[in-house]
């Protein structure tokens, strides 16, 4: 099994500019998460999935963030327009009918 | 709301020495708990855990007793290696059905040679 893949692993973008961090789950998982990793706040959920639905999108900070699933082995979360307060390492993990979530390697996020 | 507090690190050891990492949690009912680890650029990986009171997760020679009746969940291991340098996260998911996690802050485990 391949893991949950994201990509890209780094992305470098100037303030103002439109971030798409894309995921694949686990073939046959049924809840996908977001969360995301920074010194000051440690790990937060973003945004959770459960069979492509948004069930839980209260750690979404702002308007400027927004996550789709438009199928079971996709997903992506969007910044637009990044600020560099964004900058940060975002972790996609799934999941299959079990509290065991299985991590990607992350994106590092830079937004100069 | 459900909520982690582990021990601050870094916490450094020799090699062979044991390790105890606390943790202690806030939930309501029965949550599941959940000891990840994150080695340097990776992401988290699930190294133990337990889902009901008086349960021990155990994996690579780590160990976790799950008490509810002190709200804990520490790890340990009897001798360490160099390898097991990492960041340890203690987490866990109630048992409402909503399965995301919510972690603590992590402790960073330097053992040196």
């Amino acid at each position: 099994d391949a893991g949950v893949i994201q990509s890209p692993r780094h992305e470098v973008t100037e303030m103002g500019q439109e971030v798409t961090l894309r995921c694949k789950p686990i073939s046959g998982h049924n809840s996908l998460f977001w969360y995301r990793q920074t010194m000051m706040r440690g790990l937060e959920l973003l945004i959770y999935f459960n069979n492509n639905v948004p069930i839980d999108d209260s750690g979404m900070p702002e308007d400027r963030f927004s996550a789709k699933m438009p199928n079971a082995s996709f997903s992506t979360l969007k910044i637009q327009p990044s600020e560099p307060r964004d900058s940060a390492v975002y972790f996609c993990a799934s999941s299959r009918d079990s509290p065991e979530a299985f991590f990607g390697q992350g994106t590092r996020l830079t937004v100069v | 709301g459900n909520s982690v507090t582990q021990m601050e690190g870094p916490v450094t050891l020799s090699e062979e020495a044991f390790l105890t990492i606390n943790c202690t949690y806030t939930a309501t009912g029965y949550p599941s708990l959940f000891w990840y680890v994150q080695y340097p650029g990776e992401g988290l990986q699930l190294l133990l855990k337990a889902t009901k009171a008086d349960d021990k997760g155990s994996n690579k020679g780590f160990e976790a007793t799950y008490r509810k009746e002190t709200t804990s969940f520490h790890l340990e291991k009897g001798s360490v290696q160099v390898s097991d340098s990492a960041v340890y996260f203690c987490a866990l998911t109630g048992d409402t059905g909503r399965r995301a996690l919510t972690f603590g802050s992590g402790t960073r485990l330097q053992v040196q040679p």
